[in-house]
């Protein structure tokens, strides 16, 4: 099984700074004939089902701001949240759909400062 | 819109059996492979099974051999048929939409079941 590994855990961050988010997968999630990345990041909010927010590694849900941005390839990802609203508060979870079992990572809370 | 309502859940005995369902709109659930992920109370997201439009299915280690993953094409739902349920499948639900027919993210997620398993 692919294993998912987020880092932090969790950060706070103040209001219309910069959020980071790590995701390190254990063996690489890039289909190299493809040149694509199956890796996907989640928003998910208390009481609410997880939310899609980038896909292929760096691109955007439809709908999405353009503040949340992926990127990374192989292994190693990340994703940005260019200017932290309140809105944004919630937990994060990266996730590989290049085999089965998909696995996630074990998430990173984002809190605001 | 794409819509998927979940229904089935509610509190059982260990060792009893539930049937969850999904009930789909706006799409066919034959178009795209559909899949359950769970998530334990204050935990993180745990994936649980798919089914392809062949209808191959893909399990967790973890409810291998007790959990079946079915559709009903005519009634364009996806069920969850769980056996044996133990203390640790106690968790929220969600069926969520693959965004493509063999593979891609989730793009759509049901607002979910929850199911306590406990005497």
């Amino acid at each position: 099984d692919i294993v998912m590994t987020q880092s932090p855990d969790s950060l706070a961050v103040s209001l219309g700074e910069r959020a980071t988010i790590n995701c390190k997968s254990s063996q690489s999630v890039l289909y190299s004939s493809k040149n694509k990345n199956y890796l996907a990041w989640y928003q998910q909010k208390p009481g609410q089902p997880p939310k899609l927010l980038i896909y292929w590694a760096s691109t955007r849900e439809s709908g999405v701001p353009d503040r949340f941005s992926g990127n990374g390839s192989g292994t190693d990802f990340t994703l940005t949240i260019g200017s932290l609203q309140a809105e944004d508060v919630a937990v994060y979870y990266c996730q590989q759909y290049y085999t089965t079992p998909r696995t996630f990572g074990q998430g990173t809370k984002v809190e605001a400062k | 819109e794409v819509q998927l309502v979940e229904s089935g859940g509610g509190l059982i005995q260990p060792g009893g059996s539930l049937r969850l369902s999904c009930a789909a709109s706006e799409f066919t659930v034959t178009s795209n492979y559909m899949s359950w992920v769970r998530q334990a109370p204050g935990k993180g997201l745990e994936w649980v099974s798919l089914i392809y439009p062949d209808n191959a299915t893909y399990y967790a280690d973890s409810v291998k051999g007790r959990f079946t993953i079915s559709r009903d094409n005519s009634k364009n739902t996806l069920y969850l048929q769980m056996i044996s349920l133990r203390a640790e499948d106690t968790a929220m639900y969600y069926c969520a939409r693959g965004k493509y027919d063999w593979n891609g993210p989730f793009d759509y997620w049901g607002q979910g079941t929850l199911v306590t398993v406990s005497s």
